[in-house]
């Protein structure tokens, strides 16, 4: 089953606005990452957040966390139309060592 | 260091056919992951090998999927018999010891007609 519900599904932006997506999750977790995927391709690792930290940076990247309210989201600044893919946030817990993946957000810059 | 290859990348069969997919990991990664991902949905877990033996296969269809890692390095995934759900892009993943992200391959997109 989907652990997290990301929000929205789709997005459409130009080229140089930023894109904010969110992702919801239900359980307690070590850590939150996101993933990108490009049209046909496999998931490319983007950044990796852990429970105890509130925001991080990478580049054009942003992403916070709220465990009170089970919650992460992704910031890109100064979006480009290589951005264009699908973001998928998600949980890592148990000692297993096990990602739950969201549905992912599509998102679609306009050059 | 070269990433995780999967083939064939695509493969197209009628159901109730069989079909196994490869998957050669990093180097030195010693668990491996397999995923299916229907269109529009976010990868979900088949099964996890940690070197050659299996971590959890909790969701893994076992009346028709299975897998193995039989050397601790590469794994295949098989169908037998496919049906049309079966249709998704079957992922790949492997993880070092010491970290949590996953690398992924490029997917095998399987069609059942």
């Amino acid at each position: 089953s989907q652990q997290g519900e990301e929000d929205p599904q789709a997005l459409s932006i130009q080229e140089g606005e930023n894109a904010t997506m969110n992702c919801s999750y239900k359980t307690s977790i070590n850590n939150l990452q996101w993933y990108r995927q490009n049209s046909g391709r496999g998931l490319v690792h983007l950044i990796l957040i852990r429970s105890n930290e509130r925001e991080k940076h990478s580049g054009r990247l942003r992403v916070t966390l709220d465990t009170s309210k089970k919650s992460s989201s992704l910031l890109i600044t100064a979006s480009r139309a290589a951005d264009t893919a699908s973001y998928f946030c998600a949980t890592l817990s148990g000692s297993a060592r096990q990602l739950t993946f969201g549905s992912g957000t599509q998102l679609t810059v306009l050059p | 260091e070269a990433g995780v290859a999967q083939s064939p990348r695509y493969k197209i069969i009628e159901k109730r056919q069989s079909v196994a997919f490869w998957c050669n990991p990093i180097s030195g990664h010693a668990t491996l992951y397999w995923y299916q991902q229907i269109l529009g949905q976010g990868p979900k877990l088949l099964i996890q090998f940690q070197n050659n033996g299996v971590v959890d296969d909790s969701q893994l269809p076992k009346d028709r999927f299975s897998a193995e890692r039989l050397k601790g390095v590469d794994s295949t995934l098989k169908i037998q018999p496919a049906k049309l759900e079966d249709s998704a892009v079957y992922l790949c993943a492997s993880r070092r010891d010491t970290g949590d992200t996953q690398y992924f391959g490029p997917g095998t997109r399987l069609t059942v007609l």
